[in-house]
């Protein structure tokens, strides 16, 4: 069955940097993109981005463009999602999810999510 | 970018009742809308794509409809694990904006 298996909470500083895995399994990963969506405490859903891991094209929110990077490793089946330069409107929870792997697309499994706090 | 917005915010419901939830987009995004339900500390799960078709395994009292700009989700009697929020999601361009989200409380 299709999974995907993000890594644990994290507490940073402001002005630091996060990267959260998620580690795909139960289909083949490079058929398909993952995008990170946020959701900051009780508050709706947050588009932050998208990568194939087909071909490794990015697409990124324009809010965040600048401070975030997202990548795929194809020999594990993971893919990382990096935001630098902190700030405390970052805390969330970060999700991944299953995408299509050529451009827009609904989302069809998700990740369990990783909080982020960010606090001095 | 393309904004959606939905509404209600909040909906008061019966079991039994049947609920709409509507979602409308800034510009035309043909049928790339999806829906969404979420609880309490989970994460998202997909009800419908492309605007009127059912995930596999969803309950058959789920329900989308529309195209272009105005898009609603029906769930035609609401039951006890309904009651979470409802997000919309376009994917007809590259910002794949969500609504801001529809909780469903108990009347």
């Amino acid at each position: 069955q299709v999974q995907l298996v993000q890594s644990g909470a994290e507490v940073k500083k402001p002005g630091a940097s996060v990267k959260v895995s998620c580690k795909a399994s139960g289909y083949t990963f490079t058929s398909y993109g993952i995008s990170w969506v946020r959701q900051a405490p009780g508050q709706g859903l947050e588009w932050m981005g998208w990568i194939s891991a087909y071909n490794g094209n990015t697409n990124y929110a324009q809010k965040l463009q600048g401070r975030v990077t997202m990548t795929t490793d194809t020999s594990t089946s993971t893919a990382y999602m990096e935001l630098r330069s902190l700030r405390s409107d970052d805390t969330a929870v970060y999700y991944c999810a299953r995408a299509g792997p050529l451009g827009p697309s609904y989302f069809d499994y998700w990740g369990q999510g990783t909080l982020v706090t960010v606090s001095s | 970018d393309i904004q959606m917005t939905q509404s209600p915010s909040t909906l008061s419901a019966s079991v039994g009742d049947r609920v709409t939830i509507t979602c409308r987009a800034s510009q035309s995004i043909s049928s790339w809308l999806a829906w969404y339900q979420q609880k309490p500390g989970k994460a998202p799960k997909l009800l419908i794509y492309k605007a009127s078709s059912l995930e596999s395994g969803v309950p058959s009292r789920f329900s989308g409809s529309g195209s272009g700009t105005e898009f609603t989700l029906t769930i035609s009697s609401l039951q006890p694990d309904d009651f979470a929020t409802y997000y919309c999601q376009q994917y007809n361009s590259y910002s794949r904006a969500f609504g801001q989200g529809t909780k469903v409380e108990i009347k």
